[in-house]
């Protein structure tokens, strides 16, 4: 069964570097996402992204994040210069049809990132 | 006001009976889906079941039914015979409207533990 793949599985980085995180969505999918959830906290957008520009973004995405695909199959999130906030497990997702009101997210494993 | 609230911060249930996780949402779009994620102690976000707004029937799937209730806005989780392994914390979601990309908007999740 084909899936949302996301490398790697845990990034420990000091504050103010760059990091990227990279995933992997369902070849056939036409609609990504990154959503971020702070330990012991509620899954929360961040972006969502289609025919090669963002669609959609939230509050938290500013612009020290930036989003790209820079092939026919990555996609990848990078934060320019990481804060202590930043520490999150960041989710991947795609979604395939035209309608995505009825249609599921398929959801990465995630990225455990940790800033220190 | 929240769009996605989950009432139950923690619920306990015996192995093999059935439980209900409740979740109620606000929108006033017409056109919309209810999602329920599970998400076990390994952190990675597995969809269980989808409800669109316009289904006139509940969803099912194996043991997970929803109980959609659309003017009393809510879509709450059951979970029939309960097993050890549907220990974890569950998310509902929503998505709204028919635009392209549309993200999910996600409660703050309740945690069940099974016993035996």
């Amino acid at each position: 069964e084909p899936e949302v793949t996301q490398t790697p599985s845990h990034q420990v980085t000091q504050m103010g570097q760059e990091v990227i995180l990279r995933c992997v969505p369902i070849s056939n999918h036409l609609y990504f996402y990154w959503y971020r959830q702070i330990l012991g906290q509620k899954v929360e957008f961040l972006v969502s992204f289609y025919n090669n520009e963002i669609s959609e973004k939230s509050e938290i995405f500013d612009d020290q994040f930036s989003v790209e695909r820079p092939d026919g199959s990555n996609f990848t999130l990078k934060i320019r210069s990481t804060k202590l906030e930043d520490s999150a497990m960041y989710f991947c997702a795609s979604s395939e049809l035209e309608s995505p009101v009825t249609n599921e997210q398929f959801f990465g494993p995630g990225t455990r990132l940790t800033v220190l | 006001a929240q769009k996605i609230t989950q009432t139950q911060p923690g619920m306990f249930v015996q192995e093999k009976e059935a439980v209900t996780l409740d979740c109620t949402y606000d929108t006033s779009d017409p056109s919309y889906g209810l999602f329920w994620y599970k998400q076990p102690s390994s952190g990675e976000m597995i969809f269980l079941i989808y409800q669109g707004s316009y289904d006139q029937q509940n969803a099912t799937e194996g043991r997970y039914s929803l109980n959609f209730q659309k003017a009393r806005k809510s879509a709450n989780l059951v979970i029939s015979a309960s097993q050890l392994g549907d220990s974890a914390m569950y998310f509902c979601a929503m998505r709204e409207g028919s635009g392209t990309a549309s993200k999910l908007t996600f409660g703050t999740g309740t945690r069940l533990q099974v016993t035996l």
